[in-house]
């Protein structure tokens, strides 16, 4: 079957660093997506990677290891604001998108 | 500057109701899908459309239809709600070129049946 793991929630300090990891075993491989979502609101798209290696957007990364089916979203100077949940999703083989059940990350002063 | 409207986002229903959750979008997207978001669980594809008039069944289909009568609208039906349909409802959109497509979601449906 087909599965992405993600931790399910973790826990930073507003200005720190902090690394969410997201494993999959999907029928093939097309790219992987991040997702963040605050409480109540839509998902919205932060990042897509179907190449190995890292993505870098402004304090948000994302990083691809496709041999290991492993991906990691990295937030740096983080502030109050990123406190939301943030989803893996895979596009296997046919285009269509697998889901993680996403990782709550709860931010503390 | 709201591109995915769903009409209602919190509905309490009873057993046995049927149920219309509307989703429109702004974009001219040709591709429309819905989704159930449940704790604990990726989110669920119930069924999806690439044209106007076209459906096709997601991973969770049952106890569900669609209807795309026109290219920005895509409306969930539940014909009889249950208490297992209990759940957040998101719609969302992406563009009609094949490949990788961002989605572009609403901000979701609560439904409670009770």
């Amino acid at each position: 079957g087909q599965n992405i793991d993600q931790p399910t929630e973790m826990t930073a300090t507003e200005g720190a660093i902090v690394q969410i990891n997201c494993t999959y075993q999907t029928s093939g491989f097309n790219g992987l997506f991040w997702y963040q979502q605050h409480a109540g609101e839509a998902p919205t798209f932060l990042s897509y990677n179907v190449l190995d290696g890292l993505e870098e957007k402004g304090r948000f990364s994302s990083f691809l290891s496709r041999s290991k089916g492993y991906s990691y979203l990295l937030l740096k100077e983080l502030q109050m604001k990123d406190s939301a949940s943030y989803l893996c999703a895979v596009l296997d083989s046919n285009y269509q998108l697998i889901w993680g059940a996403g990782t709550k990350l709860i931010i503390k002063p | 500057d709201v591109k995915v409207t769903q009409s209602s986002r919190y509905l309490v229903k009873r057993t046995g109701e049927k149920v219309f959750l509307e989703c429109v979008q702004d974009m001219d997207h040709e591709n429309m899908f819905w989704y159930r978001q449940d704790p604990g669980l990726g989110l669920r594809l119930i069924y999806f459309s690439y044209d106007v008039k076209m459906k096709e069944k997601g991973d969770i289909p049952e106890g569900y239809s669609v209807s795309r009568e026109k290219k920005e609208r895509f409306s969930l039906i539940l014909e009889s709600a249950s208490t297992n349909q209990t759940s957040m409802y998101l719609c969302a959109s992406s563009p009609g070129d094949s490949g990788a497509n961002v989605l572009t979601f609403g901000a979701g449906s609560r439904l409670t049946v009770l």
